[in-house]
């Protein structure tokens, strides 16, 4: 089974400074490791997705995140954040077995603040 | 990207009875969805997932009879909440495979359910 780990609740940040979204995973198998974005009231929207290859990922709106497999992590981060990245992150893992299932993470509420 | 689109958005009923979310892959056939509920400031919790042509599996602790699945063709999924209470009061989000093999999945914009 596999579980997600997302290490901070509601991170705070300015506008144009950097963020990292912390996320932790666990599993006994190899993992496909997304991130998703979801504004007030909405669905998700992904963001990036590792499936295999470089271990750094680039998505959209800027944001990217490296896949570190000795460390179990996969961590998002964006140089420059603006007021319209406030939303709510959530990380999430898919076995290989592609059941399609995706395990998500408790949830990131970035606020950026002006 | 592929499309999945939920119907309705929002949804207001009594406490008794049923009501029904659509969701729809508008642009590729998904032999698989999948919902989800979501309550306020928390994450999504995998309901179930709907296999067209045959019986959804459910997760443990969900009400297969509180939430009946039908995946009747291959670009539609429902969800109908029967007798429906106050703690069903939730935001229900589908999903579906997308035509490639690469596990990624693309989300309905959600379904907003208050039973009064």
């Amino acid at each position: 089974a596999q579980s997600v780990t997302q290490l901070d609740s509601q991170v705070p940040v300015f506008e144009e400074a950097p963020v990292e979204l912390r996320c932790n995973y666990s599993s006994s198998v190899s993992v496909y490791l997304f991130w998703y974005v979801q504004y007030p009231n909405q669905g998700l929207q992904l963001l990036l997705k590792y499936l295999s290859g470089s271990t750094l990922v680039k998505g959209i709106n800027g944001f990217e995140a490296e896949f570190n497999k000795s460390q179990t992590s996969f961590h998002l981060r964006k140089p420059s954040v603006h007021i319209s990245d406030t939303a709510e992150y959530f990380c999430a893992v898919s076995d290989l077995g592609n059941t399609g299932k995706l395990i998500f993470g408790q949830g990131t509420t970035l606020q950026v603040k002006p | 990207g592929a499309v999945v689109s939920q119907h309705p958005s929002w949804v207001i009923c009594k406490s008794g009875t049923s009501v029904k979310i659509e969701c729809r892959s508008l642009d590729f056939q998904a032999t698989t969805m999948f919902w989800y509920r979501q309550f306020p400031k928390q994450s999504l919790m995998l309901m179930a997932t709907s296999n067209e042509g045959s019986k959804a599996t459910y997760e443990q602790g969900v009400e297969k009879d509180k939430f009946l699945i039908n995946h009747a063709s291959l670009t539609l999924s429902t969800l109908t909440v029967t007798s429906a209470h106050p703690e069903d009061s939730s935001f229900y989000i589908c999903s579906a495979r997308g035509p490639l093999a690469t596990g990624e999945l693309f989300f309905g914009e959600g379904s907003r359910l208050t039973v009064l």
